[in-house]
């Protein structure tokens, strides 16, 4: 079946710009999570959505960064003015149980800042 | 807070040999997974570990999970040139919804 999937797979923006990054989730998943990767590094934990609960927005880094998930669909993650330091691999996962051992993860989104 | 130290950062083996990769955490979890990336691409779910002293295994990776050490293990066996990948483990904070991963370790299997 169909997984997680992300656009765009690549963006390359000017500092100052906002961008919007898109996450679908796998039908029926109920939990999304955002999160970044910078280049050699692991993971960090962005933003939760289960079902209609507040989301967890502890891993945001600055409030230059939002999300939205419309019910338990689309998410988008939005930068605004953009930094050099926001350049990064963002990756969606989603999750049935809404538990992290059953996250499976989307193939990212390539943010380039110049 | 959760910290999550994985070593070593980079591994340079040769086909056949075996090492292990290790992951210390900071805080009490007995929640651990182990993650592959190619390059480009995105992650792949290895290893669940849910308890103290669990250990599983799946072609020539082992892991395995001591809760009271805090410590993971990665072990690999007689190494082949398809296992080059970075590898994460991430721990599942207690009573949390987010995994804190590891810095991941760069593993290059030479021919």
């Amino acid at each position: 079946g169909a997984g997680v999937s992300q656009s765009p797979s690549n963006k390359v923006t000017e500092k100052g710009k906002d961008v919007e990054l898109r996450c679908d989730p796998i039908s029926g998943h109920t939990a999304l999570y955002w999160y970044r990767q910078r280049l050699g590094q692991g993971l960090e934990f962005l933003i939760y959505f289960q079902g209609n609960s507040a989301p967890d927005k502890s891993g945001l880094p600055s409030d230059r960064f939002s999300a939205e998930r419309t019910g338990e669909s689309v998410s988008t993650l939005t930068i605004q003015r953009t930094q050099q330091e926001d350049s990064a691999v963002y990756l969606c996962a989603s999750s049935r149980t809404g538990l992290p051992r059953d996250q499976y993860f989307g193939p990212g989104t390539r943010l380039l800042v110049l | 807070e959760l910290k999550v130290e994985q070593n070593p950062l980079f591994l340079s083996m040769q086909e056949g040999k075996n090492y292990t990769i290790y992951c210390n955490y900071s805080t009490t979890s007995d929640r651990l997974y182990w993650y592959r990336q190619d390059p480009g691409k995105s992650l792949e779910s290895l290893f669940v570990l849910l308890s103290n002293g669990a250990v599983k295994q799946e072609g020539r990776l082992m892991a395995s999970l001591d809760t009271k050490a805090r410590l993971s293990t990665l072990h690999i066996t007689a190494a082949v040139h398809d296992l080059s990948a970075t590898y994460f483990c991430a721990v599942d904070m207690e009573y949390g919804n987010k995994l804190v991963f590891g810095a991941g370790t760069i593993l290059r299997v030479k021919s």
